[in-house]
């Protein structure tokens, strides 16, 4: 089983739709979470932190559930611009601080 | 936010030739420097870590000896890729972590640098 697993995609959504993201972790240890967003050939960009109180920001809003391990992003009223590729990421746990990163789900919005 | 550079950001060798691709904290000091690779389409994999002044740790399957790591300051660290071959031509890219402060906050994550192409003939 992989250490941080993610929706395989690809979605293709309208522009305007709402778009869901969910992604598992092994490791119960684990101690920090985010969403990054990667564009084409270019390096991974952090878009947020995931609490486990949830945290929203303007359209995204992130949530964490540790008893179930799982992580979402929930992606509002979706712009031709959130277009790329996004990953879960999750850090920490037994030995020491280490990240580890989903596959990514890739995500076209279409006009 | 904080910024980590890279460079070179493309690369393309002759096989058998050594790459160094060099990663520096411009505006924090990095206590831990990480070292991904990317092949098309896949995820990000950690190569290895390094702490400065001290000896990097490999990722299981990451040969020590031909991915040189070098952490010199709290602010640049060196990876060189020994006797390329096409195999190795990847995308890698470096991530620095550390305290940034910047304005009335400060925040200990992580920053990834812009990424460096390689291409092995």
């Amino acid at each position: 089983r992989k250490e941080v697993e993610q929706d395989p995609g690809p979605f293709n959504v309208p522009e305007g739709a709402t778009v869901a993201f969910n992604c598992t972790y092994s490791n119960s240890a684990s101690q920090s979470f985010f969403w990054y967003r990667q564009d084409c050939r270019k390096e991974p960009k952090l878009l947020m932190s995931v609490y486990s109180s949830g945290n929203e920001d303007g359209r995204f809003t992130a949530q964490l559930n540790r008893a179930s391990q799982y992580i979402s992003l929930l992606i509002r009223d979706s712009k031709l611009s959130d277009s790329a590729t996004y990953l879960c990421v999750v850090t920490g746990g037994t030995g020491g601080f280490k990240t580890i990163f989903g596959a990514g789900t890739r995500l076209f919005v279409k006009a | 936010g904080a910024v980590v550079s890279q460079h070179p950001s493309r690369v393309i060798c002759k096989s058998g030739t050594s790459v160094k691709i060099e990663c520096r904290s411009l505006d924090f000091q990095a206590t831990t420097m990480f070292w991904y690779r990317q092949f098309p389409k896949q995820s990000l994999m950690l190569m290895a870590t390094s702490n400065e002044g001290s000896k990097a740790t490999y990722e299981q399957g990451v040969e020590k000896d031909k991915f040189l790591i070098n952490h010199a300051s709290l602010t640049l660290s060196t990876l060189t890729v020994t006797s390329a071959h096409p195999e190795d031509s990847s995308f890698y890219i470096c991530s620095a972590r550390g305290i940034w402060r910047g304005g009335s906050s400060s925040t200990d994550t992580q920053y990834f640098g812009p990424g460096t192409r390689l291409t092995v003939l």
